[in-house]
């Protein structure tokens, strides 16, 4: 059975905190990891990677992921509050004919003023 | 740009009572997926689906059936609905799941079983 794990499971930071939240997976026939940000509604799509070593960036968001240690974190610099929110980490099981992701329980980021 | 439509946005049942939920997407995808989501369990895949008349089992099927009579349209349905299944439900698609097109999700349908 796939797995994803999270951590923290929540943490609370100062506006302009850096803040690094983690991601580990065991995922058959693994293809990508996810990661989305859920706000009140909808998790909305942040970085998908697929290599090893390879940074994605947009903004004041990063990710890489680590394909020998299963793993993938998500870094946010100089925090604002508009930045709270649940960030899901998910593994893409891709088999040639079914696709599936698994998500984490999430890490519940709160930025404070 | 509407993307993935839920309705119903809220509903109350009780025991017992069966309803359907609604997924619709305006993107021309193949792929499209209904979650759950409850507190501490994360998003947990019920049922999913390749393309139009296909249907596969995911994580926690039970309880749960769905169709794909349409392209754009995924229903999921409650036959006989138990409290347990109070949740907070959320529709998916995407293009193509080899290629590097994420899911898109839908604003999610909350269901309270009394």
């Amino acid at each position: 059975e796939d797995k994803v794990v999270q951590s923290p499971l929540s943490l609370v930071v100062h506006e302009g905190d850096t803040v690094t939240l983690n991601c580990s997976y065991e995922v058959t026939n693994f293809r990508s990891l996810l990661w989305y940000k859920q706000e009140k509604k909808a998790p909305t799509f942040l970085f998908m990677l697929t290599s090893s070593g390879i940074e994605k960036k947009s903004g004041r968001l990063s990710s890489i992921l680590d394909k020998k240690e299963l793993s993938s974190i998500l870094n946010i610099t100089a925090t604002q509050t508009g930045d709270s929110a649940i960030y899901l980490c998910a593994g893409w099981n891709w088999t040639g004919t079914a696709s599936k992701l698994t998500f984490g329980t999430g890490t519940r980021l709160q930025v404070t003023l | 740009n509407a993307g993935v439509t839920q309705t119903p946005k809220f509903r109350v049942l009780k025991t017992g009572q069966s309803m359907t939920l609604l997924c619709a997407q305006d993107m021309n995808h193949e792929y499209m997926y209904w979650y759950r989501q409850d507190p501490g369990m994360g998003l947990r895949l019920i049922h999913y689906s390749v393309g139009e008349g296909t249907t596969a089992k995911g994580e926690v099927p039970d309880g749960y059936n769905v169709s794909r009579l349409k392209k754009q349209n995924f229903l999921l349905g409650l036959e006989s609905a138990a409290p347990s299944q109070t949740s907070v439900y959320f529709c998916a698609s995407s293009y193509y799941p080899g290629g590097v097109q994420p899911q898109h999700f839908g604003d999610g349908t909350r269901l309270s079983i009394l």
